[in-house]
């Protein structure tokens, strides 16, 4: 499968502890994105990769989250001292460009407890 | 702000039966826009998308969108559903040159009955 691979698929937490997600975009693809989808809801923009260079980010995006994308291949997104709060799925994208659309993973699922 | 919104959040159709969802986006200036879907289990995928020329595209399986700048809407379309469409429809938009993420709408929950 040459799609867009997320690992784990489901993560369960005790709040406050710390998560980390990875996503493997198509390789060439220069460009990564992370949105978050909660039930009943569109998935929300993240944040958003040029190769390694992280471009732009969501006011969604507190100072709990990081995210990296060493050289410009995959990608981890962290949580830090996770709260119920963050409970959702967790969604990778990657692209070619905008002209292109996305290409999706199939999610991370979070449940904090 | 940029924003996407769907006004259907659920729709329950029988076989057969023609299809439109609605989207309408607030963009100013040029607008890239998409559909996605999302089958029960399954990730989001491309149905169709426009960028520029002509308004009335054609995605997979069938689906169709009209772009109508003067009504700012993306409705998308098909003249007769089978169960298989029974999914999650999602209408996204990008400011034309924008380097952050596309924006979503909350989705249409389709329902085929057989």
């Amino acid at each position: 499968d040459t799609g867009v691979s997320q690992n784990p698929r489901h993560k369960i937490t005790k709040r406050g502890q710390n998560v980390t997600f990875r996503c493997d975009p198509i390789s060439e693809h220069n460009r990564l994105y992370w949105y978050r989808q909660t039930l009943g809801q569109g998935p929300e923009f993240l944040t958003y990769f040029q190769n390694e260079a992280q471009l732009e980010k969501s006011r969604l995006l507190s100072d709990r989250f990081s995210a990296e994308r060493p050289k410009g291949s995959f990608s981890t997104l962290e949580i830090q001292r996770t709260e119920q709060g963050d409970s959702a799925m967790y969604l990778c994208a990657s692209s070619p460009g905008t002209a292109y659309g996305y290409t999706f993973g199939s999610g991370t699922r979070l449940t904090v407890v | 702000a940029q924003s996407v919104s769907q006004h259907n959040h659920h729709v329950i159709l029988s076989e057969a039966a023609s299809l439109e969802l609605g989207c309408n986006y607030s963009y100013g200036g040029t607008v890239n826009l998409f559909w996605y879907v999302q089958y029960p289990g399954q990730h989001l995928q491309l149905l169709l998308k426009y960028f520029s020329g002509d308004p009335l595209v054609k995605g997979i399986k069938g689906f169709e969108a009209e772009f109508i700048k003067s009504k700012f809407s993306f409705n998308l379309r098909k003249p007769s559903v089978q169960w298989s469409d029974t999914a999650e429809y999602f209408c996204a938009g990008i400011s034309g040159g924008g380097a952050d993420g596309l924006t979503f709408g909350k989705g249409t929950h389709l329902i085929i009955q057989p």
